[in-house]
């Protein structure tokens, strides 16, 4: 089984500031790692996936995670956001196996102060 | 518009009375998932099937819910005699998934956000 930790609730940044979101994960098998994006009253959206190869993964909307197996962690960076980042961002995990349901954190809301 | 789609968005019902939500995945996923999303956590899953056959379920889902997909199309999941606590953005995803071991996306529909009075 997998488990996602995202300690960071609530992270309020200035517009064009960087930011950086918090994810670690625990697994006893080979893992694929997620980001996704919740806007108010939508679905989630994936941001960017890793799923082997470089552990520098880049995604929509100028976001990118880097992969740190030692560390378990998948930590989310932009390094300006705007105020469209506006969201809720989740983090997940599943087991490199594929076709397997996704392990959620519990989410850090992003708010952007102008 | 191709995306997965969820009926209703919301749903308002009193304690004791059932309700049924649909899903309808992107045409020719035969994979199908849903998961439950409380207030302040992330989702988290439920079931899943593959084809009409239901392969996984949660011990978060209780007998009190039930899932089908009848003819591997649409899906529907049925809370009876709910419960304050079952309140919840209920999701639903679906994949194409192939012979070959690999990764396949879940792409979400909006949700349907259930409230219990």
């Amino acid at each position: 089984a997998q488990s996602v930790t995202q300690l960071d609730s609530q992270v309020p940044v200035f517009e064009e500031a960087p930011v950086e979101l918090r994810c670690n994960y625990s697994s006893s098998v080979s893992v694929y790692l997620f980001w996704y994006v919740q806007y108010p009253n939508q679905g989630l959206q994936l941001l960017l996936k890793y799923l082997s190869g470089s552990t520098l993964v880049k995604g929509i909307n100028g976001f990118e995670a880097e992969f740190n197996k030692s560390q378990t962690s998948f930590h989310l960076r932009k390094p300006s956001v705007h105020i469209s980042d506006t969201a809720e961002y989740f983090c997940a995990v599943t087991g490199a196996f594929g076709n397997e349901k996704l392990t959620f954190g519990t989410g850090t809301r992003l708010t952007i102060i102008p | 518009d191709t995306g997965v789609s969820q009926n209703p968005r919301h749903k308002i019902t009193k304690r004791g009375q059932n309700v049924t939500f649909r899903c309808d995945p992107i045409s020719e996923h035969n994979r199908l998932y849903w998961y439950r999303q409380t207030l302040g956590q992330g989702p988290e899953f439920l079931t899943y099937f593959q084809n009409e056959a239901q392969l996984e379920k949660s011990r978060l889902l209780s007998d009190r819910f039930s899932a089908e997909r009848p003819k591997g199309s649409f899906s529907t999941l049925e809370i009876q005699r709910t419960e304050q606590g079952d309140s919840a953005m209920y999701l639903c995803a679906s994949s194409l998934v192939g012979r070959l071991p690999s990764y396949n996306e879940q792409f979400f529909g909006p949700g349907t956000r259930l409230t219990v009075l």
